[in-house]
């Protein structure tokens, strides 16, 4: 079974530039999540989708920062503009959804460096 | 909202010496605790979680524990070998629906 796939797995941009990423998630798998992880830190959620349906955005900065998930399968996240404080590794992770939702299964990243 | 500590940030044994992070949470309505073990580039991957009503789950050489009044809960890996050598994060979730709240990590560094 394929795991979670996201692209790029790299991107460097200039600031001011617009970016975006990727992800599939697993097959079957309901929730959809977006984190941010910087360097030697624990990953933070940005986003988190029950199908298609935005359920917890409170940590998106949503001034640059948009997330989409049409038909409720795979998801884009963009930023525009990126700044440098924007580099860091962009995880897209997702789980079956429903009740007592435990694991979740993360894809390899998107890192990001803005110059 | 949830805030969870870890502590070491770095951890550096032996190899065939246990290793133990340690996480205090701050929600005590929080019954989901994961432990996630991530390689140098690579994803997370969860290796072992406990939920509040059991104080102790083993695994092979991973066990975890945790003590739900004192509000915090260990990873202890024994005979460690060099394939232990990673990132380890642990987190807490308030409930079935709530956010996961990640620790900043453990680099678990096993010498030969």
């Amino acid at each position: 079974e394929a795991g979670v796939v996201q692209s790029p797995r790299y991107k460097i941009i200039e600031k001011k530039q617009p970016v975006a990423f990727w992800c599939n998630p697993i097959s079957g798998h309901n929730t959809l999540y977006w984190y941010l992880q910087n360097l030697g830190q624990g990953p933070e959620l940005l986003i988190r989708y029950e199908n298609e349906e935005a359920v917890d955005d409170s940590q998106l900065p949503k001034d640059r920062f948009s997330a989409e998930r049409l038909k409720g399968v795979d998801s884009t996240l963009k930023i525009q503009p990126a700044e440098l404080g924007d580099s860091a590794v962009y995880l897209c992770a997702s789980s079956p959804g429903g009740a007592n939702t435990g694991e979740l299964f993360f894809g390899e990243g998107s890192r990001l460096t803005v110059l | 909202g949830e805030n969870v500590e870890q502590h070491p940030s770095t951890l550096s044994v032996q190899e065939g010496d246990s290793a133990v992070i340690k996480c205090t949470y701050s929600d005590s309505a929080s019954n989901y605790f994961p432990w996630y073990k991530q390689e140098l580039g690579k994803r997370p991957q969860l290796i072992i979680d406990i939920r509040s009503n059991v104080g102790e789950k083993k695994d092979q050489r991973i066990a975890v524990t945790l003590n739900k009044t004192a509000k915090h809960f260990s990873l202890h890996i024994t005979e460690t070998q060099p394939e232990d050598s990673a990132v380890y994060f642990c987190a807490a979730k308030a409930d079935s629906w709530g956010k996961l709240q990640f620790g900043a990590g453990t680099q678990v560094v096993v010498t030969p």
